[in-house]
C-alpha cells in the first residue's frame, strides 16, 4: 500500500548547523510532498512544498529537493536557530485522493 | 482571513460512549480532510469530504464516520468508542484539487 518512510526519527544539531531530514515515498503517482512542522501542543504548519514537476525549491533557509526516479525528497534547513526545534512531518499526495501520506516524523533538537 | 477551527479543542468520553467532533474550514474551502494522530501511529487517514461527498476513506473501522454540509462545516463522529480512540483529531480544508492544505488546531479526545 501507500507509505512515506522518514528518516531520522531524532536530529540534534548544534546552533548554526544544517539539518537534513529524508522521506521516501512508495506510490509512483505522488505528485505533491509537502513538509509540516509541528511544536509541541500545536497545529502542523506548511513549511515548504514542492510538485512533482519540480527538482528543488527554497524559501530562506529552508529548501527541499526531490528525485521522482528515486522517490526520494529531502527537507534542508540551513543555519539552524533553537526556534527550529520540533517535529517536522514529510507527506505525499496522489491527484485528487484528497489524502496525505505522511512520514512517521522527525524531532529536531537545535542546541544554543 | 480566519483558519480552520475545530471544535471542542479538550473532550474526555467514557468508553463505549460516542462523540462528534468539528471543524469549520477557511471561506471559501470546500474540501475538508480529517486526520488521527497518535504517539504511536503518527498521522493517519481518516477521510476527506469535498462539496458533501466523501470522496476517499482511510483504513478505519465503520465506527468511524463523517459528513460534511452545504456550507463545508464537516463532522465526524467515533461511535462505541474505545481507550485506542484517545488521540489528537486534526481536520485540514483546500480550496480545490492543487491547493495547499491547512491544519486546524485538533480535538485532543481521551477516552478513559
Amino acid at each position: 500500500g501507500e507509505n512515506v518512510e522518514q528518516h531520522p526519527s531524532t536530529l540534534s544539531v548544534q546552533e548554526g548547523d544544517s539539518a537534513v531530514i529524508k522521506c521516501t515515498y512508495s506510490d509512483s503517482a505522488s505528485n505533491y510532498f509537502p513538509w509540516y512542522k509541528q511544536e509541541l501542543g500545536k497545529r502542523p504548519q506548511l513549511i515548504i512544498d514542492i510538485r512533482s514537476n519540480v527538482g528543488e525549491k527554497k524559501d530562506q533557509r529552508i529548501a527541499v529537493t526531490l528525485n521522482k526516479t528515486a522517490k526520494h525528497f529531502s527537507l534542508h534547513i540551513t543555519e539552524t536557530q533553537p526556534e527550529d526545534s520540533a517535529v517536522y512531518f514529510c507527506a505525499a499526495h496522489t491527484g485528487n485522493t484528497g489524502k496525505l501520506i505522511f512520514g512517521q516524523g522527525t524531532t529536531l533538537q537545535v542546541k544554543p | 482571513k480566519a483558519g480552520v477551527t475545530q471544535t471542542p479543542r479538550y473532550l474526555i468520553k467514557t468508553r463505549g460512549q460516542q462523540v462528534t467532533l468539528s471543524c469549520s474550514p477557511i471561506s471559501g474551502h470546500r474540501s475538508v480532510s480529517w486526520y488521527q494522530q497518535t504517539p504511536g501511529q503518527g498521522l493517519q487517514f481518516l477521510f476527506e469530504y469535498f462539496s458533501e461527498t466523501q470522496r476517499n476513506k482511510g483504513n478505519f473501522p465503520g465506527r468511524f464516520s463523517g459528513r460534511q454540509f452545504s456550507n463545508s462545516r464537516s463532522e465526524m463522529n467515533v461511535s462505541t468508542l474505545e481507550l485506542g480512540d484517545s488521540a489528537l483529531y486534526l481536520c485540514a480544508s483546500r480550496s480545490g484539487i492543487q491547493d495547499r492544505y491547512t491544519f486546524g488546531s485538533g480535538t485532543r479526545l481521551t477516552v478513559v
